[in-house]
């Protein structure tokens, strides 16, 4: 597609239940990110994939949060036990390299933890 | 990791005002972006500048990467450049953002 894309873009869930975001990345980019935007709390790098390296998952708050890509393309953000503090906006971007590259973010996915 | 303080924090203009906004770095980059976040939450990239200056109709930027700061124009500003400006720069293959100048033209 033209751009990177995101689902859902909102959702709504209890706290306790898992969740899946979705991320596609612009086609033929090799990186991949994933953040969260919190309020108060800014822009949060999350975790980074880059075609079929171990991702770096240095910035992911805690083991409730998994991230997996397949086929080097779409990526699945997964947040189990979900608690009301993983409240925000998770956004994906992806970029054509993984250093120093400009990187592309998707409209976000909008997590309310009730 | 490398500090990055944006400023000012907030900013009301009249339509037609220009402005200045600054973002400084605590340490050496080889890659800086500046993005608008519009009002519905999409992050807009502005420019990709590690340094020299560049220009997109109303906007310019110019970084001193030697100086560790960048600095974002708008010139003739619009309702429509209101929301979040944020730059970043990155620390290992991520972003570290700003907290932002959030950006208000009023009509």
């Amino acid at each position: 597609g033209a751009g990177v894309s995101q689902s859902p873009s909102n959702k709504v869930t209890e706290k306790g239940k898992d969740v899946e975001l979705r991320c596609d990345p612009i086609s033929g980019h090799t990186a991949l990110y994933w953040y969260r935007q919190s309020l108060g709390q800014g822009l949060e790098f999350l975790i980074y994939f880059q075609g079929n390296s171990a991702p770096d998952k240095s910035g992911l708050p805690s083991d409730r949060f998994s991230a997996e890509r397949t086929g080097g393309s779409v990526s699945t953000l997964t947040i189990q036990r979900t608690q009301q503090e993983d409240s925000a906006v998770y956004l994906c971007a992806s970029s054509s390299n993984g250093l120093v590259y400009e990187q592309y973010f998707g409209p976000g996915t909008r997590l309310t933890v009730t | 990791g490398i500090q990055v303080e944006q400023s000012p924090p907030d900013l009301i203009l009249q339509e037609g005002a220009n402005s200045t906004l600054r973002c400084n770095f605590s340490d050496s980059v080889n890659n800086l972006q500046w993005f608008h976040q519009n009002p519905w939450g999409q992050l807009i990239n502005l420019f990709y500048i590690p340094s020299g200056t560049k220009q997109n109709g109303r906007l310019s930027a110019t970084t001193v990467a030697t100086e560790r700061y960048s600095l974002l124009y708008i010139s003739s500003s619009q309702t429509t450049d209101s929301g979040v400006y944020f730059c970043a720069v990155p620390v290992g293959y991520a972003l570290n953002f700003g907290k932002g100048t959030s950006l208000l033209v009023t009509p």
